[in-house]
């Protein structure tokens, strides 16, 4: 079992809607969980980050946790053409290693 | 400044050639690190340098060298490189630890002829 695993995609949904990201992980004492989106050819970049169990909401974007389930999850509202990325998971597993484990990273494409 | 910057953005190097990446970063964070990413795949850890000492090395040959001079700069020294080592080299930087994330540079484009 990977420690960190996404669906790869890609995940398509029309300008508008709502797009669902989707992560599990296997380290039951992870306690630190982001949301990173990385544009072909760039780095990555933080877009959300969320500690305790429940919703947080930055503007369209919307991080869910879920440690009993071990289960994040990721909604972008309004979906936009420059929301077209691949979003990757990343999990501070237990320790304080400083250590992130990613995901491969879900693709996804919103179409006019 | 928020910002990590690396260079150079792009190395074509042989396999004989000797080169170093350079990143810097000036938000104070005391942890560093060395990712690798290849195409369509997540970045991969390297190395980490915890206030200015190697805490992590994932098993990373020998032809890769890392330093951390001071709390601000992070070099990784390149010797003998093979294609398949070929990558987008990611630096990151994060306050102590990675609780609070990271914050990546721009990346290194390395291609190996």
């Amino acid at each position: 079992q990977k420690e960190v695993e996404q669906n790869s995609g890609p995940l398509s949904v029309p300008e508008g809607a709502i797009a669902s990201l989707n992560c599990t992980y296997s380290d039951r004492g992870s306690q630190s969980f982001f949301w990173y989106r990385q544009y072909s050819g760039k780095s990555p970049e933080l877009i959300m980050f969320i500690y305790s169990n429940g919703d947080k909401e930055d503007g369209r974007f919307t991080a869910q946790l879920n440690k009993a389930s071990q289960y994040v999850s990721l909604l972008i509202r309004d979906s936009q053409p420059s929301d077209s990325a691949t979003y990757l998971c990343a999990v501070q597993g237990s320790g304080n290693t400083g250590k992130l484990i990613f995901g491969q990273g879900t693709t996804l494409q919103v179409k006019p | 400044d928020t910002e990590v910057t690396q260079t150079p953005k792009h190395l074509v190097m042989g396999m004989t050639n000797k080169k170093s990446l350079k990143c810097e970063q000036h938000m104070g964070h005391r942890a560093m690190y060395w990712y690798k990413q290849k195409a369509k795949k997540p970045p991969e850890l390297m190395f980490v340098y915890s206030y200015e000492k190697l805490s992590i090395n994932e098993s990373v040959p020998s032809r890769f060298s890392p330093e951390c001079p001071n709390s601000s700069l992070l070099n990784l020294h390149l010797h003998a490189l093979q294609p398949e080592d070929s990558a987008l080299y990611l630096c990151a930087s994060s306050p102590s630890g990675g609780h609070y994330g990271y914050t990546f540079g721009s990346g290194t484009r390395l291609t190996v002829v």
